[in-house]
């Protein structure tokens, strides 16, 4: 089975921009999380997605936004960039219905803004 | 919500020695404990997990052990080779409740392995 595919692998974006990241579950995976990794916060959970709703969301400010596929392939998307957005951006499948189950996570997307 | 605090933040051991790493929920509800191991330049790999129905689960040489009293799990490592150096990160969170998707992380533990 195909592991969870990100989209591109690295972004290079000045402030103010915009940006969209793309996640690929594994397949059966109808669960996509996603988590902002940071030297200084480390790992960090931004939303989940499940059946195209968002179920659950972290403390992230509302410039920071996802949806969900009916192919279950998720993006997010991250408005009016920050220097303090630059980091590596993961998303996680699962298979989980309720709760949380077993997370697989991609290779991330570096992202820095300059 | 949920805070995690992980220990120790580097952990530096000779090959073949035996490596502990801890951490500490705090939010009682939390039933659901994974680790995860990130090599440079990697994604994090689930290494093992445990529920809050087990004290300790067991994988070859890596073990992780649950007190829900204390409200603290730890992961060890046996026989640790090079290979083991990257960074761990203990996790948690309540499945079956409304907390989709939702782990929450400790800080990480950089850990070295010297041959």
């Amino acid at each position: 089975k195909a592991g969870v595919t990100q989209t591109p692998r690295y972004l290079i974006k000045t402030r103010g921009q915009q940006v969209t990241l793309s996640c690929s579950p594994i397949s059966g995976h109808r669960s996509v999380s996603w988590y902002q990794q940071t030297p200084g916060q480390g790992l960090q959970f931004l939303f989940e997605y499940f059946s195209e709703t968002q179920r659950n969301k972290g403390n992230f400010p509302g410039r920071f936004s996802g949806r969900q596929f009916s192919n279950s392939r998720s993006e997010m998307n991250v408005s009016t960039l920050e220097l303090g957005d630059s980091a590596l951006y993961l998303c996680a499948s699962s298979l989980e219905v309720a709760g949380v189950d077993e997370q697989f996570f991609g290779p991330g997307t570096r992202l820095t803004v300059l | 919500g949920e805070n995690v605090e992980q220990h120790p933040s580097t952990l530096s051991v000779q090959e073949g020695d035996s490596a502990v790493i801890k951490c500490t929920y705090s939010d009682s509800a939390s039933n659901y404990f994974p680790w995860y191991k990130q090599e440079l330049g990697k994604r994090p790999q689930l290494i093992i997990d445990i529920r809050s129905n087990v004290g300790e689960k067991k994988d070859q040489r890596i073990a992780v052990t649950l007190n829900k009293t204390a409200k603290h799990f730890s992961l060890h490592i046996t026989e640790t080779q090079p290979e083991d150096s990257a960074v761990y990160f203990c996790a948690a969170a309540y499945a079956g409740g409304t907390s989709y998707g939702k782990l929450t992380f400790g800080q990480g533990t950089i850990l070295t392995v010297h041959p």
